[in-house]
């Protein structure tokens, strides 16, 4: 079954316009963390933000903001303010306890000026 | 933040060729670094964890005797693509974990290496 599943294959946004990023996971552990990463066309993977599973607030850092609803097991990115260099792919990606960083198959965005 | 450097960013070799890929940790010690394998368009496929000073983790279909880990240090792990044939082309990339396993840890990427086989 797959532990991460983004619906998205990909996303158009308008320049200065907001857009979420969809996520959903499956997990029975309790204790797990939560994170998106940015891979520009350049192959780098840029680390975004984190989301701990027992964190009551949703995370912000700066433009991003992930929505955390533990009980429907979402985790989606909010990105204010589109930019032109937001145009990216974005993986969502979560590590259980003792287990490795697994990643969903990515949401390809494309900010239009 | 930490920065994880990764080298060659692009290769092209000949067929029965071997490639080799490094892969550094600059600022922190990393106790366990990890190589993934992407192909266009998809997702990164996790190959192998490899702790520092011990042998490496293969995941399941993964070849061990055709991609080589070694981890001698606690800041450069090497990929060695052996006898390299035009399915090994893709994009590997490999990243660097302090202490390896917590959950709230963000691991830290290299830059990626495109390989090509002719």
């Amino acid at each position: 079954a797959q532990k991460i599943t983004q619906t998205q294959p990909g996303m158009f946004v308008q320049e200065k316009e907001a857009v979420t990023l969809d996520c959903t996971y499956d997990t029975s552990d309790q204790s797990y963390g939560l994170f998106w990463y940015k891979q520009p066309s350049s192959g780098e993977m840029i680390f975004l933000i984190y989301q701990g599973s027992y964190d009551e607030q949703n995370a912000t850092e700066g433009r991003y903001s992930l929505n955390f609803q533990k009980a429907r097991k979402s985790a989606n990115l909010v990105i204010s303010a589109s930019q032109l260099g937001d145009s990216a792919m974005y993986f969502c990606a979560m590590r259980e306890a003792g287990r490795q960083l697994t990643f969903g198959s990515g949401t390809q965005l494309t900010v239009l000026p | 933040g930490a920065v994880v450097s990764q080298h060659p960013s692009r290769v092209i070799c000949k067929s029965g060729t071997s490639v080799k890929i490094e892969c550094r940790s600059l600022d922190f010690q990393a106790t366990t670094m990890f190589w993934y394998r992407q192909f266009p368009k998809q997702s990164l496929m996790l190959m192998a964890t490899s702790n520092e000073g011990s042998k490496a983790t293969y995941e399941q279909g993964v070849e061990k005797d055709k991609f080589l880990i070694n981890h001698a240090s606690l800041t450069l792990s090497t990929l060695t693509v052996t006898s390299a044939h035009p399915e090994d082309s893709s994009f590997y990339i490999c990243s660097a974990s302090g202490t390896g396993a917590s959950t709230n840890e963000k691991l830290f990427f290299g830059s990626g290496t495109q390989l090509s086989v002719l």
